[in-house]
């Protein structure tokens, strides 16, 4: 059980390109998340997911696309990376606290990656 | 908007002290409290979830208390080892929404960064 992981570990890109930086879960999860740490700062949520084909902007959307086509897999999408972008991300998935039996509905996280953009 | 409020923003403790990390957010409508600890370069591991409904929760030598209503929230470590090192954050969950409503989504702190001295 990997839980949640994500790649690359480290980018570096130049003002304008894009990528996707990818997270997969193998718990089955139905929630997922997306955050972005700065320096100093706490944890701020980018995009979230309820499930497959189901994902809504949180606190911080701009500049950034989502996609949710499976459960295990929520890719985030830098189209036009800025400087501004330089981060390190976070993705994060939960359990449906929906589902039979669920009480507790703890966020698990994946190990980051961390993005310059120059 | 919840704004989650953390103090100290950092802490030096010879080996063996007992700590208290403050936590303190403005919005008492949350549905449940998590804290993590974050080590360097790392993700997040989360370390106990407490319900709104419950008043602490304890594993190991950690203790967590929250008191919903004045809006604060405790981790108390017990006597503490260099291997606690790390940042502490804590993250109110937003209130219950309905059914097709989004996630737990999680207000994170900017964190208590504790050192352990032996």
């Amino acid at each position: 059980n990997a839980g949640v992981t994500q790649t690359p570990k480290f980018r570096i890109l130049k003002i304008g390109q894009s990528m996707t930086l990818q997270c997969a879960q193998d718990m089955n999860h139905n929630y997922m998340y997306w955050y972005r740490q700065d320096p100093g700062m706490g944890l701020k949520l980018i995009y979230y997911s309820v499930g497959a084909g189901i994902t809504d902007k949180g606190e911080v959307p701009n500049g950034y696309n989502v996609s949710r086509s499976t459960t295990e897999d929520f890719p985030l999408r830098l189209e036009l990376a800025a400087p501004s972008q330089t981060s390190v991300y976070f993705c994060a998935s939960s359990p449906d606290k929906w589902g039979v039996g669920r009480v507790v509905d703890e966020q698990y996280f994946g190990p980051g990656t961390r993005l310059t953009v120059t | 908007k919840q704004e989650v409020t953390q103090i100290p923003a950092a802490l030096s403790v010879p080996e063996g002290e007992n700590l208290v990390l403050n936590c303190s957010f403005t919005d008492s409508a949350i549905y449940n409290l998590q804290w993590f600890r974050q080590d360097p370069g790392k993700g997040l591991t989360s370390l106990l979830l407490i319900q709104s409904s419950q008043r602490e929760q304890t594993s190991g030598r950690l203790n967590a208390s929250l008191d919903k209503s004045s809006g604060r929230s405790t981790l108390y470590i017990a006597a503490s080892q260099p291997g606690d090192s790390a940042t502490y954050l804590c993250a109110p969950e937003e209130g219950r929404r309905g059914v097709t409503g989004g996630g737990n989504k999680l207000t994170f702190g900017t964190g208590t960064q504790l050192k352990v001295e032996l």
